[in-house]
């Protein structure tokens, strides 16, 4: 159990268009999912909380007009990197929290390379 | 001082050693302590859960917490090459809520067959 997926697992985009990652939680309702980024041999980043029928919480220095999160339902949660530069290249992770418990399951992560 | 401090490494140990990884935190509102292991190119995965203080074994892993000295630690025994990643401590409060864990830095680590 406790299975998060992502999609796409890796994307190649030119500089100016937008991408979309998806964040599903395959067995279980989670009210609340969370994005992170990595850079390579750095840890992980959290970018915003993103909690089901609101609007998601940024942490400080992350554009909300640039990365844009929907969670429309209990299960699946969206980032998208509008008019992506190839500084927000980088290793894109979601995770996902079950209703009142405090683990978080995170999803295998989606690489995207901006050229 | 950081909410979370964890030694970043690199550890390298031989193949069947006891490898101890650890973490000190200065919030003494945590209360839920997990470990997880990311391999490279990878999402982490998550290894241990402990609430409050004490031990809990699973197989080779052992999750030990002192909440009276703000520390906990993982414990690999007879570690293999397959246990070569980047382990991460985090940590969380009672009724975090929405609240993110807090993460360490990780821990890198190679176990040379």
């Amino acid at each position: 159990g406790a299975v998060v997926s992502q999609h796409p697992s890796r994307v190649i985009c030119k500089s100016g268009t937008s991408v979309k990652i998806e964040c599903r939680s395959l067995d279980f309702q989670a009210t609340t999912m969370f994005w992170y980024r990595q850079f390579p041999k750095q840890s992980l980043m959290l970018m915003a909380t993103s909690n089901e029928g609101s609007k998601a919480t940024y942490e400080q220095g992350v554009e909300k007009d640039k990365f844009l999160i929907n969670h429309a339902s209990l299960t699946l949660s969206t980032l998208t990197v509008t008019s992506a530069h190839p500084e927000d290249s980088s290793f894109y992770i979601c995770s996902a929290r079950p209703g009142f418990y405090n683990e978080q399951f995170f999803g295998p992560g989606t690489r995207l390379t901006v050229l | 001082q950081k909410e979370v401090e964890q030694d970043p490494g690199p550890l390298s140990v031989p193949e069947g050693a006891i490898v101890s990884l650890n973490c000190t935190y200065s919030n003494s509102a945590f209360q839920y302590f997990m470990w997880y292991r990311q391999y490279s190119r990878k999402g982490p995965e998550l290894l241990m859960y402990t609430y409050s203080s004490g031990n809990k074994e699973d197989g080779r892993f052992t999750a030990q917490v002192d909440k009276s000295s703000k520390y906990i630690s993982l414990f690999i025994r007879d570690s293999q090459p397959s246990d070569s990643a980047t382990y991460l401590c985090a940590m969380s409060a009672l009724d975090s809520g929405n609240t993110p864990l807090v993460f360490g830095k990780g821990t890198r680590l190679s176990v040379i067959a």
